[in-house]
């Protein structure tokens, strides 16, 4: 139970392009998920909070309009970067808050991650 | 300041030996504190956690977590590490009235066979 998963695993893209990552938990309906990047040999950094049906709370330096994200159902939330350069490679990781009966409410469940790489 | 903090970049131990991996963490009200695993190129995975009740703490794959309230810690311990335990380890600690989780650093395992 409590499975995450997260598509593409890996996308390379020309600088100007616009880019979508999913978030899916699979077994289990997520109100929350959180996207998270982690550059590389360094810890993960939130980038916002995403509650189904309402707009995403971003953290303080993330650019709401350059990163996207969409929460329209109980299951799927997307990240899509919008005109990305290169400083935006990265790895993208999403998270779901598990549910009653699942480890609890506290959990963050995680996807595999989308590593990004902008040319 | 709420914060984790990881004081070891790296833990090299042979195998069969125990392992501790150290965390600990600075925050408001109650903790509620997290080990996850993340190998190349993947996600976290979820290990344990510590709510309340027993302060020590069972989890995946035979780890378990340790929760010392007068040292503020929550050390990662393993009785036998194998191989295949090598990966990063990250403490996290959920801030108070939220949802959200800080990490630490990261601690690299390295687990010789």
């Amino acid at each position: 139970g409590a499975v995450v998963s997260q598509h593409p695993s890996r996308v390379i893209c020309k600088s100007g392009t616009s880019v979508k990552i999913e978030c899916r938990s699979l077994d289990f309906q997520a109100t929350t998920m959180f996207w998270y990047r982690q550059f590389p040999k360094q810890s993960l950094m939130l980038m916002a909070t995403s509650n189904e049906g309402s707009k995403a709370t971003y953290e303080q330096g993330v650019e709401k309009d350059k990163f996207l994200i969409n929460h329209a159902s109980l299951t799927l939330s997307t990240l899509t970067v919008t005109s990305a350069h290169p400083e935006d490679s990265s790895f993208y990781i999403c998270s779901a808050r598990g549910t009653a009966g699942l480890a609890g409410q506290e959990t963050q469940y995680f996807g595999p991650g989308t590593r990004l790489l902008v040319l | 300041a709420q914060s984790v903090a990881q004081p070891e970049d790296q833990v090299n131990v042979a195998e069969g030996n125990p392992l501790t991996v150290k965390c600990t963490y600075s925050v408001s009200g109650n903790p509620y504190l997290f080990w996850y695993v993340q190998y190349p190129n993947r996600g976290l995975q979820f290990l344990l956690k510590y709510i309340t009740g027993d302060n020590l703490v069972k989890g995946s794959y035979g780890f378990e977590a340790e929760f010392n309230k007068s040292q503020t810690s929550f050390h990662l311990k393993k009785p036998s590490a194998l191989v295949s335990d090598s990966a990063l380890y990250f403490c996290a600690v959920r801030l108070y009235n939220t949802d959200k989780l800080i990490f630490g650093t990261g601690t690299r395992l390295q687990v010789f066979p």
